[in-house]
């Protein structure tokens, strides 16, 4: 059981250019969301889905996009990178439900210069 | 604004002290309560969870926490540090609302380093 799996774990990107950060569950979770762990700051929520074919923002949504095709995969786009966006990213899921706890990936650490 | 405060965000102790991370949370409304832990280089796991029940809860590696409603607290603790709980610790929490389910807002993190 792979659980949350997320790829790549280490990208350097220059200004400007775009990529896509990748993350796949196999724990038939409604629920997926992307985090960033900056120093000092925690992790902040950037988007989630609630299933397929429904995507929302969270807390620090700009500068990423989202979609949300399948159930198990739940894909991260950084169109134009910037060196704001330099830190770790985490995906999570979860059942949809009042009582319930993320799994997370193992993180994609993403440098722009 | 709806926030969660960690107090330390360093702790430095010895082999076998005790430990007690403090935790306190801003919302109103009914909410779970979480501590994540992040070893170097590592993803979170999930120390401990609360969402009901007995506030006092038990979670993996020896840790406890309790929550206290009145003063809108969930402080980690544990009896005896080894130096394998070198970590990020993290408090989370998340609301009880529909249209919350799932999110989680998070404290600021408490690196925690145990010395031989």
């Amino acid at each position: 059981n792979a659980g949350v799996t997320q790829t790549p774990k280490f990208q350097v990107l220059k200004t400007g250019q775009s990529m896509t950060l990748q993350c796949a569950q196999d724990m038939n979770h409604e629920y997926m969301s992307w985090y960033r762990q900056d120093p000092g700051m925690g992790l902040r929520l950037i988007h989630y889905s609630v299933g397929a074919g429904i995507t929302d923002q969270g807390e620090v949504p700009n500068g990423y996009n989202v979609s949300r095709s399948t159930t198990e995969d739940f894909p991260l786009r950084l169109l134009s990178a910037a060196p704001s966006q330099t830190s770790v990213y985490f995906c999570a899921s979860s059942y949809r439900g009042a009582h319930t706890e993320a799994f997370f990936g193992q993180g994609t650490r993403l440098t722009v210069v | 604004a709806q926030s969660v405060s960690q107090h330390n965000h360093h702790v430095i102790l010895s082999e076998a002290a005790s430990l007690e991370l403090g935790c306190n949370y801003s919302y109103g409304g009914t909410v779970n309560l979480f501590w994540y832990v992040q070893y170097p280089g590592q993803h979170l796991q999930l120390l401990l969870k609360y969402f009901s029940g007995d506030p006092l809860v038990k979670g993996i590696k020896g840790f406890e926490a309790e929550f206290i409603k009145s003063k809108f607290s969930f402080n980690l603790r544990k009896p005896s540090v080894q130096w394998s709980d070198t970590a990020e610790y993290f408090c989370a929490v998340s609301l009880m609302t529909t249209d919350s389910w799932g999110k989680l807002q998070f404290g600021a993190g408490t690196q925690v380093v145990v010395t031989p």
